[in-house]
């Protein structure tokens, strides 16, 4: 069975530290883009950040850079991340997503396919 | 402020058609290929849409979307209760680099 399952949420002071993890199985896990998706209570999805296969690429969001950093270890079949400076804005439920990008006809194709359950993450002093 | 917009609520009664938009730009529904996902009450997002108008396997065949320009639509036909939930419409955007999400339409099952 495909499954991802996070870990690592809590709660944290206003400028804390937090590592997120996400134990991959069921999938040949070092074949996959991967992302983070947050959802703040009562609000929408917004993509935080990508990785790509073998994590030489990453990518985040304006709100995050500088401050998160996303990574991955194909071995352990986990993907990461950690977060820094945190703000109460951040509070979330932060969601390990798998990836599926390919290029159809010249359009590119991206769209997550399998979701964790999610990991919640408090910021308040 | 979401990238995509979509209706802040949608509702039907039980075998009804039901319809919910989501507009964008040429950055990204005019470019890219739109996702749909849903949400049902106390659980993780599930895709329930990909590629403009694929349905991953399980999900019954009374989902369908379409595109035009940089406006999609997501269509549940045969409206039953357990479909009352979250839908939100995603998309690559060009600009961004990256994928944007609509607001989110909740549906209710009158």
């Amino acid at each position: 069975e495909v499954q991802l399952v996070e870990s690592g949420g809590g709660l944290v002071q206003p400028g804390g530290s937090l590592r997120l993890s996400c134990a991959a199985s069921g999938f040949t896990f070092s074949s996959y883009w991967m992302t983070w998706v947050r959802q703040a209570p009562g609000k929408g999805l917004e993509w935080v950040a990508n990785i790509k296969e073998d994590g030489s690429e990453k990518y985040y969001v304006d709100s995050v850079k500088g401050r998160f950093t996303i990574s991955r270890d194909n071995a352990k079949n986990s993907l990461y991340l950690q977060m820094n400076s945190l703000r109460a804005e951040d509070r979330a439920i932060y969601y390990c997503v798998r990836v599926r990008i390919t290029m159809i006809r010249g359009v590119l194709s991206y769209y997550m396919d399998v979701w964790g359950k999610g990991t919640t993450v408090a910021v308040s002093s | 402020q979401s990238v995509l917009t979509q209706p802040p609520s949608a509702s039907g009664t039980p075998g009804q058609r039901v319809t919910i938009s989501c507009s964008g730009s040429s950055s990204n529904i005019g470019t890219n290929i739109v996702n749909w996902y849903q949400q049902l009450p106390g659980t993780a997002p599930k895709l329930l849409i990909y590629s403009n108008n694929q349905r991953p396997s399980g999900v019954p065949d009374r989902f369908s979307a379409s595109k035009s320009g940089t406006s999609a639509s997501l269509a549940i036909t045969g409206l039953q209760s357990e479909d009352e939930g979250d839908y939100y419409c995603a998309a690559w955007d060009d600009s961004l680099n990256g994928p944007v999400f609509g607001g989110g339409t909740k549906l209710t099952v009158l």
